[in-house]
């Protein structure tokens, strides 16, 4: 157990429509990273949070935002679903430890 | 071309064998990260690097920063070891003057190993 928590664990929705997904970093890291894991693409960097301001963004789509609470837990938004959006959704956390612990996981399925 | 390269894509063992994954990379990195990805999808961390060598149990991972160069290496495997391997780089780190800093990762697109009994 990473100490990182994710939900929910499955998602199943249709296109066009929108969804959040939750992450809870682990007890005094400040930095939240989410991450895409599609079958064709592998692993692929999205955004990364430090105590609440974004540091870092990757192959984010416009359709896709994310931000972190005071609390330190992070929400990522994806809209106007397409079915290329399934996909394992990862977030990870690290900082002031630079080792990443990742969450098990979102499975987002579009129909 | 990927900035950063593994292989074999694909390993298949005996249980017993010594298994080598390779992952080779483009870019200045300030650390380079071993995780292993189970059938069941969860990721675990199993080691980063920024120079020479570190072992914890059966795994070994080595780096040449001059050769842009990393192995990982599983002594005597076993079938609990199948699962996907995935290598990911840590580009070079650029201070933030706010603190905190960039740890963006790039990832391999990882090693399927299969140990058979």
């Amino acid at each position: 157990d990473s100490g990182v928590t994710q939900t929910p664990k499955h998602l199943i929705t249709a296109t066009g429509q929108r969804v959040t997904l939750r992450c809870s970093p682990r007890s005094g890291d400040l930095s939240v990273y989410w991450y895409q894991q599609s079958l064709d693409q592998g692993l692929q960097f999205l955004i990364q949070y430090y105590n609440g301001e974004e540091r870092a963004k990757g192959n984010i789509l416009e359709r896709f935002s994310a931000q972190q609470f005071p609390d330190l837990h992070s929400e990522l938004n994806l809209s106007s679903l397409e079915l290329g959006d399934s996909a394992l959704y990862f977030c990870a956390s690290s900082v002031p430890d630079p080792a990443q612990f990742f969450g098990p996981g979102t499975r987002l399925t579009v129909l | 071309k990927n900035e950063v390269e593994q292989s074999p894509q694909n390993l298949t063992a005996q249980e017993g064998e010594f298994i080598t994954i390779n992952c080779s990379y483009s870019v200045g990195i300030s650390a380079l990260h071993w995780l292993q990805q189970h059938p069941g999808g969860g990721i675990v961390s199993l080691f980063m690097l920024s120079s020479g060598k570190k072992k914890h149990g059966r795994l070994i991972a080595t780096i040449n920063i001059q050769e842009k160069h990393s192995s990982l290496h599983i002594t005597a495997s076993h079938p609990r070891d199948s699962a996907v391997y995935i290598c990911a780089v840590r580009p070079t780190r650029v201070p933030r003057i706010s603190g905190g800093s960039n740890y963006k990762l790039t990832f391999g697109k990882g090693t399927l190993l299969t140990v058979n009994p």
